[in-house]
């Protein structure tokens, strides 16, 4: 978990508010990450980015929105878009070039009522 | 699109006894190959990664991994578990997803538990 912060570690709110986790490195990483895990389901990606005022859609983006803009923090928004939003959310990065392997954060467990 | 699949949602083995937890991959072009523990209500951490070169990797904690590419598998073993190593374990493949990016591509996991 060194290097990479996710608060708060739980975090519960009524459906319909939106939500903001945070994510913060000080690896002096390029790309940076959002994954939602659920029970089975593996590591689902939901936002990356490789430079600042950059980012891109993964395969479960709808319903979340993020920004980038500074290298060390990439904040991730769960609308009240989202469906099904109660997850373990984890922020990952990585140096932008190479077979690099990413480095995550311990997560932040969201429940939402 | 590279994938990967852990075929085992759950292993148990014995403390002291060797392990195995299974993977395999499909990609198109030279495998990028990694493998992550995580341990409850926790962040993953990297143990080991195969970029090229000698097919036996070895990463943190005395665990390594084979290589095979006729086999398409890159299994991940130890050769004395501990109750410890209980944790959930994820093998990944980069993946390109265009205009220069990369991506990891996670399997399912597989669940160790190793019995004391």
């Amino acid at each position: 978990d060194g290097g990479i912060t996710q608060s708060p570690k739980y975090l519960f709110r009524k459906e319909g508010q939106n939500v903001t986790l945070s994510c913060e490195q000080n690896l002096n990483h390029d790309a940076m990450y959002w994954y939602r895990q659920d029970p089975g389901q593996g590591l689902r990606l939901i936002y990356y980015s490789q430079i600042v005022n950059d980012f891109q859609k993964g395969d479960i983006a709808e319903g979340y929105s993020v920004s980038r803009e500074k290298k060390e923090s990439f904040p991730l928004t769960v609308t009240s878009a989202q469906k099904n939003p109660t997850a373990f959310y984890l922020c990952a990065s990585s140096p932008y070039t190479g077979p690099n392997e990413q480095y995550f954060g311990p997560g932040t467990r969201l429940t939402v009522t | 699109a590279q994938s990967v699949a852990q075929p085992e949602d759950q292993v148990n083995v014995a403390e002291g006894n060797p392990l195995t937890v299974k993977c395999t991959y499909s990609v198109s072009g030279n495998p990028y190959l990694f493998w992550y523990v995580q341990y409850p209500n926790r962040g993953l951490q990297f143990l080991l990664k195969y970029i090229t070169g000698d097919n036996l990797v070895k990463g943190s904690y005395g665990f390594e991994a084979e290589f095979n590419k006729s086999q398409t598998s890159f299994h991940l073993k130890k050769p004395s578990a501990l109750v410890s190593d209980s944790a959930l374990y994820f093998c990944a493949v980069r993946d390109y997803s265009g205009a220069g990016s990369y991506q990891l591509t996670f399997g399912k996991g597989t669940k160790l538990s190793v019995i004391p």
